[in-house]
């Protein structure tokens, strides 16, 4: 079992609210990822992080914004949610390993948010 | 950009089987691949990885092969269990550098 939680695992929400996705995991990995998936489709990366201070967007646009303060912590927030932001978010950490990068050592992922706009 | 093909269809097999799912890829060779199971509602979970070096690779029931010229990997899971089921996915990275891109994944069924 991975150490990687994520909460809330169930979000119904209104149009127009604030809302933030958290992820911690305790395996000290520095690479951390946020992916959308919609019900039988990809996994799209939607931001990334190689370390403290660092986040990047990924392959898909998205409203959303991440912050990387710790190392263990990397939260998700939506400033203003719609209903187009329905999905499933997934959290997941690697260890880049001695080739470097995300692509080389697995990728522990957490539970997943199944998010509901109203 | 790449793109990953894995049959949307279903793949429904009688237990003790072997179960044999497919991910084609194209434009660029990937320099690792891996092949994840997710259980509905949960995180995908990892299960191998294969290097562009490599042609096969094992553990357990399971094993990956990766053929290069026909831009293909396939996953095989021997003497199926009906606890095989869920969806499969396939990723990859084009080097050490770049992140994973996922395919759709395929379900399979194990049927007792």
């Amino acid at each position: 079992e991975a150490d990687i939680y994520q909460t809330p695992r169930y979000l119904v929400i209104g149009t127009g609210k604030k809302i933030t996705l958290e992820c911690s995991q305790t395996m000290g990995h520095d690479k951390m990822y946020w992916y959308q998936q919609d019900p039988g489709m990809e996994l799209h990366l939607i931001h990334y992080s190689y370390g403290v201070n660092s986040t990047e967007k990924g392959d898909l646009s998205s409203e959303s914004t991440v912050s990387r303060i710790r190392t263990e912590h990397f939260p998700l927030t939506l400033e203003s949610a719609r209903p187009s932001h329905t999905s499933q978010y997934l959290c997941a950490s690697s260890d880049p390993g001695l080739a470097g990068g995300g692509g080389y050592n697995e990728q522990f992922f957490g539970p997943g948010t199944r998010l509901t706009v109203l | 950009s790449q793109k990953i093909e894995q049959n949307s269809e279903a793949l429904n097999i009688q237990e003790g089987k072997t179960a044999t799912l497919t991910c084609n890829y194209t434009n660029y060779s990937p320099a690792y691949l891996q092949w994840y199971r997710q259980d509905p509602g949960r995180g995908p979970v990892f299960l191998l990885l294969i290097r562009e070096n490599e042609k096969e690779k094992r553990k357990e029931r399971l094993k990956v092969t990766f053929d290069t010229t026909l831009k293909q990997s396939l996953f095989h899971i021997t003497a199926s269990q009906p606890a095989d089921s869920a969806t499969y996915l396939c990723a990859l990275a084009l080097n050490a550098g770049n992140m994973l891109t996922f395919g759709g994944g395929t379900r399979l069924m194990v049927k007792p």
